[in-house]
């Protein structure tokens, strides 16, 4: 299994382009979601899905989107990126069960100028 | 409001010694909670977790205690290992609806001295 897989690795787009982050993952988790981690900040959750065709907002979701059309994919899209949304980006996904622990992607790097 | 508090951004330790990383909550709803731990440039992966109906869990060198009624944990590390040095984050896991969302403290940078 490759686990959670991340594309791209870094990005650096200029202020009002528009992109998008993939993530897949091939552990049939249902559940997947996205955060943001900034110095000092932690992570912090942005979207999360429960399943294909459920999306709900997390904590810090505005200039995101996100989509579920399948259980595997999760992307994440911005639609006018911003210099506040320079941050690294993760991906995590879990499946049922206790302690439902979140497996995480090795992160996109993103840079808005 | 920040639910999850590590309140020491970073902990130094020499090899074989105790690391103790600590980690405060406010949500008394919290039913698990876990560590992970990250190096630069990956992904967090996670370490050692712990039910809030025990008050301890054990993994080799790694020991989490829970105090609920203080509402607080901690990791410990014993001993201590150069290869141990990353960031730790505590997470907390809501019951019933919400218990697939993780929150997360902002991480102590723990350094482990040869």
């Amino acid at each position: 299994n490759a686990g959670v897989t991340q594309t791209p690795k870094f990005q650096v787009l200029k202020t009002g382009q528009s992109m998008t982050l993939q993530c897949a993952q091939d552990m049939n988790h249902e559940y997947m979601s996205w955060y943001r981690q900034d110095p000092g900040m932690g992570l912090r959750l942005i979207h999360y899905s429960v399943g294909a065709g459920i999306t709900d907002q997390g904590e810090v979701p505005n200039g995101y989107n996100v989509s579920r059309s399948t259980t595997e994919d999760f992307p994440l899209r911005l639609l006018s990126a911003a210099p506040s949304q320079t941050s690294v980006y993760f991906c995590a996904s879990t499946g049922r069960g206790i302690p439902n622990e979140q497996f995480f992607g090795p992160g996109t790097r993103l840079t808005v100028l | 409001d920040q639910q999850v508090k590590q309140n020491s951004p970073s902990l130094s330790v020499q090899e074989g010694r105790i690391s103790i990383l600590n980690c405060d909550y406010t949500n008394s709803m919290f039913d698990y909670f876990l560590w992970y731990k990250k190096y630069p440039a990956e992904g967090p992966t996670f370490l050692i977790s712990i039910s809030s109906i025990k008050d301890k869990n054990e993994d080799g060198r790694f020991t989490v205690f829970l105090n609920k009624s203080a509402k607080h944990l901690s990791l410990h590390i014993v001993p201590s290992q150069p290869g141990d040095s990353a960031v730790y984050f505590c997470a907390a896991r809501g019951s019933g609806g919400s218990n697939y969302k993780l929150t997360f403290g902002k991480g102590t940078l723990l350094t482990v001295n040869p």
